[in-house]
């Protein structure tokens, strides 16, 4: 079973203030991936990354930015994080090189910015 | 082009019966047609999937059918169980491309 662990699992946040979600793998997938899930648009794409040094943006990365600095750790950074930016965030990774592959997800992380 | 939607957002069936969810793309190109569950405050786990060199895929209670003309595909759970009760999320993706995700079904199965 693919091991995928987040850090942290609840945060509370200030308006302004900087927010980094970390992800973790250990089963030495190429490619991971940092997706928001909100009520009534399921999960969207913010930035993805086919290996250590890439990342990619996705479907909404305006406010966010990405680091892949190894095989295994993915974070996702929110250098002003804004209320619009409360919601649960995934990270997954995925081992296959063209994306049509089965994609394992963490536990999620909840993010409340006030 | 690369949307993927889903129907219905909410679908309650009663115990035993069969449910359905549809979901529908824009790319042609898609080729990788994945479903995944998510439970009450879990994260969403792979239940099935289907490639574009199939038209019909079975597994334990779930049925997956991919209409490439239409660009649309479907979930068919058979004789529905309580434990079957959570959110499912479909979704497509090309080669070379990350997948998409339609915006969730909340099946709720009723006794």
């Amino acid at each position: 079973e693919a091991a995928v662990t987040q850090s942290p699992r609840n945060k509370v946040a200030v308006t302004g203030g900087k927010v980094t979600l970390s992800c973790n793998q250990t089963n030495n997938h190429n490619n991971m991936y940092w997706y928001r899930q909100d009520t009534g648009h399921g999960l969207r794409l913010i930035h993805y990354s086919y290996g250590a040094g890439s990342t990619e943006k996705g479907d909404i990365p305006d406010g966010y930015k990405a680091s892949r600095p190894s095989q295994e750790n993915f974070s996702l950074i929110l250098e002003l994080a804004t209320p619009s930016q409360t919601s649960v965030y995934f990270c997954a990774s995925g081992d296959t090189g063209h994306n049509t592959g089965q994609l394992y997800f963490g536990e999620g992380s909840k993010l409340t910015v006030l | 082009g690369e949307q993927v939607e889903q129907l219905p957002s909410i679908l309650r069936v009663q115990e035993g019966s069969s449910a359905s969810i549809n979901c529908t793309y824009e790319n042609s190109a898609s080729n990788y047609f994945p479903w995944y569950k998510q439970e009450p405050g879990e994260n969403p786990k792979l239940i099935i999937d289907i490639r574009s060199n199939m038209e019909r895929k079975q597994t334990q209670g779930l049925i997956v059918l991919l209409d490439k003309k239409a660009k649309r595909f479907s979930l068919h759970i058979t004789d529905t169980q309580p434990g079957d009760s959570a959110m499912y999320f479909c979704a497509a993706s090309a080669s070379g491309t990350y997948q998409r995700f339609g915006t969730g079904t909340k099946l709720q199965v009723v006794p």
